[in-house]
Order: C-alpha cells, then sequence, then structure tokens
C-alpha cells in the first residue's frame, strides 16, 4: 500500500517563510504533488514532482528527493491568505497510477 | 463550463435509499477520479476511469459502491442501499491525462439520515 506523513498543523507569522515536510511510502513511484485547500473549498492543484530537486512557482517552492522519500513545500512571504490546508500526494502502485494524499497539514499565518 | 461540475451539491436521503452523484469534467480531459473526504482529512481515493475505461476501483468501499463513465466524459458514482456510514463529501477530479494536475469539483455533500 501508499502511505504519507506529514505535519497536522504548522503556524507562522505574516512575512515569514514556512516548510511543510512529507514522507512517503509507495510501491511504484510516478511523482510528489501538492494541493492546498481553503475551509470548504475544493483542493486545487499547487505543485508536482517527478524528479529530484526545487521546483519553484512564484512564493511557493516544492523539493523531493526519491532516495529518501521525502518532499517539502516551502512558502514564502507569508500571506493571511495562505492559512489553508496542504496536502501532499503521491502517485504510486503497481501498474496503476492511484493517487494518495496525505491527511493535510493545517497552515495558521497570523498577523 | 470552465471547471469541473458536480451535481447535486447536496443530498441528504434516508438509509436504505439509492443515490447517483453525477460529476462534469473539464472538456477533454482524459482522466476523471472520484474521490471521499472526511472532514480534517485528504481526498480518500475510490476509482478513476481514462476515457470510458475504469483503470481502478480498488478504493471503492464494498459492493454497493459502483461508478461508470459510459462516453469517456460525464461520470456516475452510485451507491446503492445508502448506510449512515456513507456519509461525506464525494469529490470528483478530472486531469488532461494520468500523468498532469487534477482539477477538483465543489463536491457533493451525502448526508444519509
Amino acid at each position: 500500500g501508499q502511505s504519507l506523513e506529514q505535519p497536522s498543523e504548522v503556524t507562522a507569522v505574516e512575512g515569514a517563510i514556512v516548510q511543510i515536510n512529507c514522507t512517503y511510502q509507495t510501491s511504484g513511484f510516478y511523482g510528489l504533488s501538492w494541493y492546498q485547500q481553503h475551509d470548504g473549498g475544493a483542493p486545487t492543484f499547487l505543485s508536482y514532482n517527478a524528479l529530484d530537486g526545487l521546483e519553484e512557482t512564484g512564493r511557493f517552492s516544492s523539493f523531493l528527493s526519491r532516495s529518501d522519500s521525502y518532499g517539502y513545500l516551502l512558502l514564502q512571504e507569508l500571506q493571511m491568505k495562505d492559512s489553508a490546508s496542504y496536502f501532499c500526494a503521491v502517485r504510486g502502485g503497481r501498474g496503476s497510477y492511484i493517487p494518495t494524499f496525505g491527511r493535510g497539514t493545517s497552515l495558521i499565518v497570523h498577523p | 463550463g470552465a471547471g469541473v461540475s458536480q451535481s447535486p451539491r447536496y443530498k441528504v436521503t434516508k438509509r436504505g435509499q439509492d443515490v447517483a452523484l453525477r460529476c462534469d469534467p473539464i472538456s477533454g480531459h482524459v482522466s476523471l477520479y472520484w474521490y471521499r473526504q472526511a472532514l480534517g482529512q485528504g481526498p480518500e481515493f475510490l476509482t478513476y476511469f481514462n476515457y470510458e475505461a475504469q483503470q481502478d476501483k480498488s478504493g471503492l468501499p464494498n459492493d454497493r459502491f459502483s461508478a461508470e463513465r459510459p462516453e469517456g466524459s460525464i461520470s456516475t458514482l452510485t451507491i446503492q442501499r445508502t448506510e449512515q456510514r456513507d456519509s461525506a463529501m464525494y469529490r470528483c477530479a478530472s486531469s488532461a491525462d494520468s500523468n498532469n494536475e487534477q482539477f477538483f469539483g465543489p463536491g457533493t455533500r451525502l448526508t444519509v439520515l
């Protein structure tokens, strides 16, 4: 099967930098994704890493190390609107692209 | 429409009734996924399709759950003989292909009394 571990909650202040870690176990691996979900809303895609290294998209960056089965999402210049839940998701499994989501990290940004 | 749509947005039913949840993906998207999401949890995979073919249904909880996508576009998730434990948010997502980002719909909140 597949499993992911991420912290349940992270707090930070406006303007700061925060890192949300994700470790995973999967049989077969096709990439690690990150999604953001505000209360009452649908998950929205942030980033995808299939290969090792850092992917940068504006204030958000995502990192992957396949040898360590580890990735993180880095959020810079935090804004109040970044308060949301963040999910890492891995695709894996034998012969199938089954997506598995972590339990989510609740990010609380304080003024 | 521009995004993924789902209907109904809210469904209240009595235990033992059948329900059908509809998903209308982004036009042209090959892959369509069904998830169930409990409060405070991540989406839990149920099943997915490429075009009209169901690729994997290993996440369906039991044989009361079924899904179809007969023409490779709109999909229906059917739950027969609903039970209270089926109450949840059911989400649909589509992607251009299996390896691309998923676009989620607003979900259907199912309540079984």
